[in-house]
C-alpha cells in the first residue's frame, strides 16, 4: 500500500503570511496526486490534480508543485487570509488514492 | 455544479443497531465511494462502486456492507453497529474511474456509536 505523508501536521500563521506545506509519496508505483481543502462544517473541495512530474497549477494564491521522481509535492499559499484557514489533504495513488492526515492551516487575523 | 448529498449530518446509534447512511449524487458519475476519518488518520477507504450493482472492498470493509441499486445513490450499511465504528463518514462521487479524476465529497455524517 503506498503511504502518503504529510507535514506539518498542523500550522498557524498570521495574514498576509506565505506558507507552504509538503505531501510525500512513495515514488514508485504513483500515476496522480490530489490536493483538497477542507474547511470545518463543508465538504472537501479539490483544488488540484498533478500526473506530470515537474506540473505547477495555480489557482489565485495557491499553487502546488509535483516532483513524481522524488516522491513529493508542495503547496503554497501567498499571502494568507482568514478564510484560507482548513485542513489541506493530499492523496495518491496509481490505481486507487491513498489519502494523507492533512495539514490543519490556521491563519490569524 | 457537482451535488453529493448525504442524508445525515449527526447521526447517535446503539451497539447493535443496524445503521443505514445514505448517499446521493446528481451528476450521472458512474463512481462512488464511501470513506470514513478518524483524528490523525487519513480518509480510509471503505468500499466503492464503478457501476450500478457493483461493488469492491477498499481497505477497510470489514463490519460494513453496500447498496447500489441506482447510478445515483450509494448507501453504506452497518450490519451491527459497534463502538469502533464511532467516526466521520465521507460520500464521494467522481466522473471517470481513472485515479485522476477528482473527487465530490458530501459534507459528511458524524455517527456516534454507544
Amino acid at each position: 500500500i503506498l503511504n502518503v505523508e504529510q507535514s506539518p501536521q498542523s500550522l498557524h500563521v498570521q495574514e498576509g503570511d506565505s506558507t507552504n506545506f509538503t505531501c510525500s509519496f512513495p515514488s514508485s508505483n504513483f500515476y496522480a496526486l490530489h490536493w483538497y481543502r477542507w474547511e470545518t462544517a463543508k465538504s472537501p473541495e479539490a483544488l488540484f490534480v498533478m500526473t506530470l512530474n515537474g506540473d505547477e497549477k495555480k489557482k489565485g494564491r495557491i499553487s502546488a508543485t509535483l516532483n513524481t521522481k522524488e516522491g513529493y509535492s508542495y503547496l503554497y499559499i501567498k499571502g494568507s487570509q482568514p478564510e484560507d484557514s482548513a485542513t489541506y489533504l493530499c492523496a495518491g495513488g496509481y490505481n486507487k488514492l491513498i489519502f494523507g492526515a492533512g495539514t490543519r492551516l490556521a491563519v490569524h487575523p | 455544479d457537482v451535488k453529493v448529498t448525504q442524508s445525515s449530518r449527526y447521526l447517535v446509534k446503539r451497539t447493535g443497531e443496524k445503521v443505514f447512511l445514505e448517499c446521493v449524487q446528481d451528476m450521472d458519475h458512474e463512481n462512488m465511494f464511501w470513506y470514513r476519518q478518524d483524528p490523525g488518520l487519513g480518509l480510509r477507504l471503505i468500499y466503492f462502486s464503478y457501476d450500478v450493482k457493483m461493488k469492491e472492498k477498499g481497505d477497510i470493509p470489514e463490519g460494513y456492507s453496500v447498496s447500489r441499486e441506482k447510478k445515483e445513490r450509494f448507501s453504506l450499511i452497518l450490519e451491527s453497529a459497534s463502538t469502533n465504528q464511532t467516526s466521520m463518514y465521507l460520500c464521494a462521487s467522481s466522473l471517470h474511474r481513472e485515479v485522476d479524476s477528482p473527487l465530490h465529497f458530501g459534507n459528511g455524517t458524524r455517527l456516534t456509536v454507544t
